[in-house]
């Protein structure tokens, strides 16, 4: 079964500073999704994107987000200056009918 | 907000049938039942959707009552490996469609 491919599996990053978390999704898969997951809480949607542009944004999603196709396959979120409680999972996701197929998260750790 | 609500916890003996409730009596019309679940930290994982009838595949069954107010996912014969969180989520069907709002879910511990 096709995977959603995420990179790094963990990063430790100091407050302030930028990062960004990589995604290989699914080809030929249009509409791309990140979540977070703050330890112990819920998975939150963050911001959705399709046709080369974001089509949906949570009020988590301030401008210290950002996300890009930036060679037409890969898929980043990038995050400007972090804070600690950027601290999570991050989950990139590919849509279908059937569902959605996820990535194995990034986990950041801000120090 | 979520749009259903989960039992916080459930234990099931390893080779038994768990099942798995979920209220979601504000369902609309073309809003299907969704069920994914997740192991660990690990990204959530589909299972299986429907919208009136019963569904069953390879990892599950689910039951969706004749006025849709709820459902049940049943996983046959249970397995220490289907340990998880489960989510049920209600949302438009189709790729691309409505972001995906997940509640606290439903911890399944599976016992030997």
């Amino acid at each position: 079964e096709p995977e959603v491919t995420q990179t790094p599996s963990h990063q430790v990053t100091q407050m302030g500073q930028e990062v960004i978390l990589r995604c290989v999704p699914i080809s030929n898969h249009l509409y791309f999704y990140w979540y977070r997951q703050i330890l112990g809480q819920k998975v939150e949607f963050l911001v959705s994107f399709y046709n080369n542009e974001i089509s949906e944004k949570s009020e988590i999603f301030d401008d210290q987000f950002s996300v890009e196709r930036p060679d037409g396959s890969n898929f980043t979120l990038k995050i400007r200056s972090t804070k600690l409680e950027d601290s999570a999972m991050y989950f990139c996701a590919n849509a279908r009918v059937e569902g959605y197929t996820f990535g194995s998260g990034t986990r950041l750790t801000v120090v | 907000d979520a749009k259903t609500t989960q039992p916080t916890s459930m234990d099931c003996a390893e080779g038994r049938a768990a099942n798995l409730p979920c209220n979601h009596s504000t369902i609309s019309g073309n809003e299907y039942v969704y069920w994914y679940r997740q192991i660990h930290s690990q990204g959530p994982q589909y299972i299986i959707h429907g919208l009136k009838n019963n569904e069953t595949n390879e990892m599950a069954s689910l039951i969706i009552t004749e006025d849709r107010k709820s459902s049940t996912l049943i996983l046959p014969h249970a397995t220490l490996r289907d340990t998880a969180v489960y989510y049920c989520i209600v949302r438009v069907a189709g790729e691309g469609a409505q972001k995906l709002v997940f509640g606290q879910g439903t911890r399944l511990t599976i016992n030997p």
